[in-house]
């Protein structure tokens, strides 16, 4: 089983500056590695897939890279809407993993 | 727009069994690949199993296998999962996912629907 470690696992950031967070693949993905935000009693939103690619309707804040096992979400100017929730997955082998999680909160 | 709504959730004893399900709408549910994936009240998501969309390949993680069964109809653009052998550990949100295509990432969730093994 690839294991996915996320961190840190939380991370304070007041609104408007950057926060990256980071996951780790505990072997090679390549670049089948998505992210995901989720807010109190919602269901995960679909943000990056293959690693750099936005989904639709993500705003351009929202960015993705890396492949292999190191890859980084950044989010360039937080809103207050961006405290949540994040998640990594691979997508390259099964059984499908997700990180731990890193939660995004106010400074 | 598309839209999965699962359902059948509910409180069940240590040992006993539930069928959820998922209605599909808004896109063509035969072309799409499918999973269930779960969050435990707290905790991360863990993927439970996908099927394809002509029902050739399912797959399983280890805590489902065996005990649970993925199945779909597409002529009623239904997914289903069939819960057997309920363990407390198995309580938790479970989320009806639409994958982007094969072997994708998760590009529509449901809401979820809880499900409670307690006794």
């Amino acid at each position: 089983e690839i294991v996915m470690t996320q961190s840190p696992a939380t991370l304070s950031v007041s609104p408007g500056e950057r926060a990256t967070l980071s996951c780790r693949a505990s072997q090679s993905v390549s670049s089948k590695l998505a992210w995901y935000q989720q807010k109190p009693g919602q269901a995960p939103r679909l943000l990056i897939y293959g690693a750099s690619t936005r989904a639709t309707g993500i705003p351009a804040r929202f960015s993705g890279s890396g492949s292999g096992t190191e890859f980084t979400l950044t989010i360039s100017s937080l809103q207050s809407e961006d405290f949540a929730f994040y998640y990594c997955q691979q997508y390259d082998d099964w059984p499908l993993t997700f990180g731990q999680g890193t939660k995004v909160e106010i400074k | 727009q598309v839209q999965l709504v699962e359902s059948g959730g509910g409180l069940v004893k240590p040992g006993g069994s539930l069928r959820l399900s998922c209605a599909a709408s808004g896109f063509i549910f035969s072309d799409y690949y499918m999973s269930w994936i779960r969050q435990a009240p707290g905790k991360g998501l863990e993927w439970v199993s996908h099927i394809s969309n002509s029902k050739t390949y399912t797959n399983y993680a280890d805590s489902a296998k065996g005990r649970f069964t993925i199945s779909r109809d597409n002529a009623k653009n239904s997914l289903y999962l069939q819960m057997n052998s309920l363990r407390a550990e198995d309580t938790a949100v479970y989320y009806c996912v639409k994958e982007r295509g094969p072997f994708d990432a998760f590009d529509n969730w449901g809401q979820g629907t809880m499900v409670t093994v307690s006794s």
